[in-house]
């Protein structure tokens, strides 16, 4: 069975402060693909990561960082020094190879006022 | 780049109506997504296209769904007889052949069934 779990249902924050998504899964493979995606209020999804689970190495873009640790089945995104233009939802996907079909968690949204 | 398009982007129907939308991928994509999305959850697979073999369903897609990629482009997702419980953001997306495979996705076509 695959599941993506996202505990915090929204966060809040002021500009400039840093803050940190989580996300932990459950699978029985051992391959796999881990995904984050934005979803800004005009809805469209913005695909912002893609993580294989051969891959534990941490990844710096700009102000986001993702750490991924399989000991724990987790694959969390920090934004740091947080903008207003950050608020949307955000979505932790997991992919099974051998399978297409994207298993999304139900999202955090972050609200970032100034 | 012209990204994931989708038509209409908003539907407004009477329940027992029914409703056909359509979607075409990046050019050059040969894979093709459907998802739906409901308030307050994530994207939920319906089905999947690889040129214009349909590979996967979801048990989602009941009989009253068909989705269609005649010519391995674009793609259509009908629904029959639509009900209240079908109101929801349906979200198409694409992705490239061979290895990388991550989807992106089209803006989604909002469906509602009064």
């Amino acid at each position: 069975a695959q599941k993506v779990t996202q505990a915090q249902t929204e966060i809040s924050v002021v500009e400039k402060e840093d803050v940190t998504l989580d996300c932990v899964y459950e699978t029985r493979d051992t391959t796999y693909y881990l995904f984050w995606y934005k979803q800004p209020p005009s809805g469209e999804l913005v695909f912002l990561i893609r993580r294989n689970s051969f891959d534990e190495q941490n990844e710096i873009s700009g102000r986001y960082s993702w750490n991924f640790q399989k000991s724990t089945s987790s694959f969390n995104f920090t934004i740091t020094a947080s903008q207003v233009v950050d608020s949307a939802v955000y979505f932790c996907a997991l992919r099974n190879t051998g399978f297409q079909k994207l298993v999304f968690g139900t999202g955090t949204r972050l609200l970032v006022s100034p | 780049d012209t990204g994931v398009s989708q038509n209409p982007r908003h539907k407004i129907t009477k329940r027992g109506q029914n409703v056909t939308f359509r979607c075409d991928p990046i050019s050059e994509h040969n894979r093709l997504y459907w998802y739906r999305q409901t308030l307050g959850q994530g994207p939920e697979f319906l089905t999947y296209f690889q040129n214009e073999a349909q590979l996967e369903k979801s048990r989602l897609l009941s009989d009253r769904f068909s989705a269609e990629r005649p010519k391995g482009s674009f793609s259509t997702l009908e629904i029959q007889r639509t009900e209240q419980g079908d109101s929801a953001m349906y979200l198409c997306a694409s992705s490239p052949p061979g290895g990388i495979d991550t989807q992106y996705f089209g803006p989604g076509t909002r469906l509602t069934v009064l």
